[in-house]
């Protein structure tokens, strides 16, 4: 199976600790998007790159959020300080800027608990 | 603006019957309008898209009706099985970024 890929699946943090996802996209895609999605609503944009480069930021993504696609391939986004409010369904989704477009694919997502 | 609303948040349907869900939109330049399905505990896949300078496209048992000066556009679901149990989101892109409305948990019963 060549679609998106995210690890780990499941993460339980305490409070204040720091996390870090990963996400792999489909190996010819140049975006990657991030989005978060929380029990009975849609998901919500975090951010997204094309290839490198972090092209947009949504005001949800506080300074304690971080994410980085170093080389164009792979992404992480890093949760600092976790906070109760931080526990959602984390998605990665990505696409083919000229070929799938506004297609986006998405993974299986990162489920985060924060205690 | 970039709100797009959905309706109606839950559906019970018996099996055979059309499922119609219903999104609404504001933001003019949104140029892209997807319906995604997803199951507990996975990502949401694309089913069908549309774009504004059509009014309908079906695909399968799938139909998306758009209409653009209501900035209204429905899924509907022809001879729902209970395998369609889901929940559906309508989205909204522009510029490839999408937005998502809230959702509609579909049941279909046998």
């Amino acid at each position: 199976d060549t679609g998106v890929s995210q690890d780990p699946r499941h993460k339980i943090t305490k409070r204040g600790q720091n996390v870090t996802f990963r996400c792999d996209p489909i190996s010819e895609h140049n975006r990657l998007y991030w989005y978060r999605q929380t029990l009975g609503q849609g998901p919500e944009f975090l951010t997204y790159f094309q290839n490198e480069a972090q092209l947009e930021k949504s005001r949800l993504l506080s300074d304690r959020f971080s994410a980085e696609r170093p080389k164009g391939s792979f992404s992480t986004l890093e949760i600092q300080r976790t906070e109760q409010g931080d526990s959602a369904m984390y998605l990665c989704a990505s696409s083919l800027v000229g070929g799938t477009g506004e297609k986006l694919f998405f993974g299986s997502g990162t489920q985060l608990s924060v205690l | 603006q970039q709100q797009v609303k959905q309706s109606p948040q839950s559906l019970i349907v018996q099996k055979g019957g059309i499922p119609i869900i219903n999104c609404a939109y504001e933001n003019t330049a949104f140029d892209y309008f997807p319906w995604y399905q997803q199951f507990p505990g996975k990502g949401p896949a694309l089913l069908i898209a549309i774009r504004p300078d059509v009014s309908e496209k079906k695909e399968g048992r799938f139909t998306i009706s758009f209409n653009k000066s209501a900035k209204q556009f429905s899924l509907h679901i022809m001879d729902s099985q209970p395998g369609d149990s889901a929940t559906y989101f309508c989205a909204a892109a522009s510029l490839g970024k999408l937005i998502f409305g809230q959702g509609t948990e579909l049941s279909v019963k046998p």
